[in-house]
């Protein structure tokens, strides 16, 4: 079993829906958890950062982190044209180098 | 403000060739490390540094080395290209705050081929 895996895609929504996006992890260790954005051609960029368990909001922008079930979920409301890219999760253990996911392309259509 | 800086953008190599990608970053960062990535198979560390003269592999290091003689470069080496290093190759860097890992900042990338 990967230690961190990511639904692929690809995800196609209307303009202005609810975008849900998961993944599931294996590493009860995990402490540190990331949300990247990829663009096209362009390295990822970060999203979102969390330590442990809860929720954290940005703008239109919600992660939520469920250790119990090694779970973890970025919400995007209101998805943009823009927001079509590559999302790719990651994580890690303190101290230790991040284990990312495979990625989910999402495109969002006007 | 530069971020992380990758060079070249792009290369065409013939088998056998060797070369050096080059990643400068000018936040002062600590840590840096760098990744290939391949359809279907996302983001995989390579070796990365936690200082400067200090290096250690990755994933997937085979083929590969590196060399930190500089706080804000890391280069990456292949001594003699194969096609299976066919591949987007990221740089990344992030502080080190002795408590807690850091979000990593990448570059935007140099696309390798090897024929």
């Amino acid at each position: 079993q990967k230690e961190v895996e990511q639904d692929p895609g690809p995800l196609s929504v209307p303009e202005g829906a609810i975008v849900s996006l998961n993944c599931t992890y294996s590493n009860s260790a995990f402490q540190y958890f990331m949300w990247y954005r990829q663009y096209s051609r362009k390295g990822p960029e970060l999203l979102m950062y969390t330590y442990s368990s809860g929720n954290k909001e940005d703008g239109r922008f919600t992660a939520q982190v469920d250790k119990s079930s090694k779970y973890i979920s970025l919400f995007i409301r209101d998805s943009q044209p823009s927001d079509s890219a590559t999302y790719l999760c990651a994580m890690s253990r303190r101290n230790t180098p991040l284990v990312f996911g495979k990625g989910t392309r999402l495109s969002v259509i006007a | 403000n530069a971020g992380v800086t990758q060079t070249p953008k792009f290369r065409v190599l013939k088998t056998g060739q060797s070369m050096t990608l080059l990643c400068a970053q000018d936040m002062n960062h600590e840590y840096m490390y760098w990744y290939r990535q391949d359809p279907g198979m996302g983001l995989r560390l390579i070796h990365y540094s936690v200082g400067e003269g200090t290096t250690a592999k990755g994933e997937v290091p085979d083929g590969y080395n590196v060399s930190r003689l500089k706080k804000q470069n890391f280069l990456l080496g292949l001594e003699s290209a194969a096609p299976s290093q066919t591949s987007v190759y990221f740089c990344a860097s992030s502080y080190w705050t002795g408590d807690s890992n850091q979000p990593q900042h990448f570059g935007d990338g140099t696309r390798l081929s090897i024929l």
